[in-house]
């Protein structure tokens, strides 16, 4: 089994909708958890922390499920903008300072 | 932008050479973390420097190696390159080992 999981999509959602998207982790003393856009052929860029009380930026909610070993990713009201490979990043098992990717989650916002 | 910055954005090698490839952090950031992202697959973990001394290694052979400079810069050298060291290699800089990490633009390897 892989330490973090993701659907690799894509996803083919229409503008304006809402669509979420998990990642399942298999180390239960994972501390630190994030979730990470990449656009095609670019670096990946920071979206944003996901902490034990849930947290939201704007259209983005990021929830962690620690009985599950689970972390999600909510996108209200899509924008051709949001279309990017979505990537699940969290602490290894063997050192907080190394993190384990997901392959990403697709995601294609259609007009 | 991150002001992480790589060189040099692409570059061919063939198989058996070997290839140095250079990152500068962004100002402030003492930890430099190297990534290797196949196509279609996450960045795989290689290895972390922290104010000039390696801090943790990835499951890569020893061809791969690095080193930081006192400036925090960065060096990745991959000796005897393989077919399957074709990706997209990312370097990251943090304020240290345990913060956020800033990503540059990447160098993209193709070894033939």
């Amino acid at each position: 089994r892989k330490e973090v999981e993701q659907d690799p999509g894509p996803f083919n959602v229409p503008e304006g909708a809402t669509v979420a998207f998990n990642c399942t982790y298999s180390n239960s003393a994972s501390q630190s958890f994030f979730w990470y856009r990449q656009d095609c052929r670019k670096e990946p860029k920071l979206l944003m922390s996901v902490y034990s009380s849930g947290n939201e930026d704007g259209r983005f909610t990021a929830q962690l499920n620690r009985a599950s070993q689970y972390i999600s990713l909510l996108i209200r009201d899509s924008k051709l903008s949001d279309s990017a490979t979505y990537l699940c990043v969290v602490n290894s098992m063997d050192s907080n300072y190394q993190l384990i990717w997901g392959a990403g989650t697709k995601l294609i916002i259609k007009p | 932008e991150t002001g992480v910055t790589q060189s040099p954005t692409h570059l061919i090698k063939t198989r058996g050479q070997q290839v140095t490839l250079r990152c500068s952090s962004q100002s402030g950031h003492n930890t430099v973390s190297w990534y290797q992202q196949a196509l279609g697959q996450g960045p795989q973990f290689i290895f972390q420097y922290y104010r000039e001394e390696e801090n943790g290694r990835g499951n890569f052979p020893p061809r791969f190696s690095g080193l930081q400079f006192p400036n925090y810069s960065s060096e990745l050298n991959v000796n005897a390159l393989e077919l399957d060291d074709s990706a997209l290699y990312l370097c990251a800089s943090s304020f240290s080992s345990v913060e956020t990490q800033y990503f540059g633009p990447g160098t993209r390897l193709l070894v033939l």
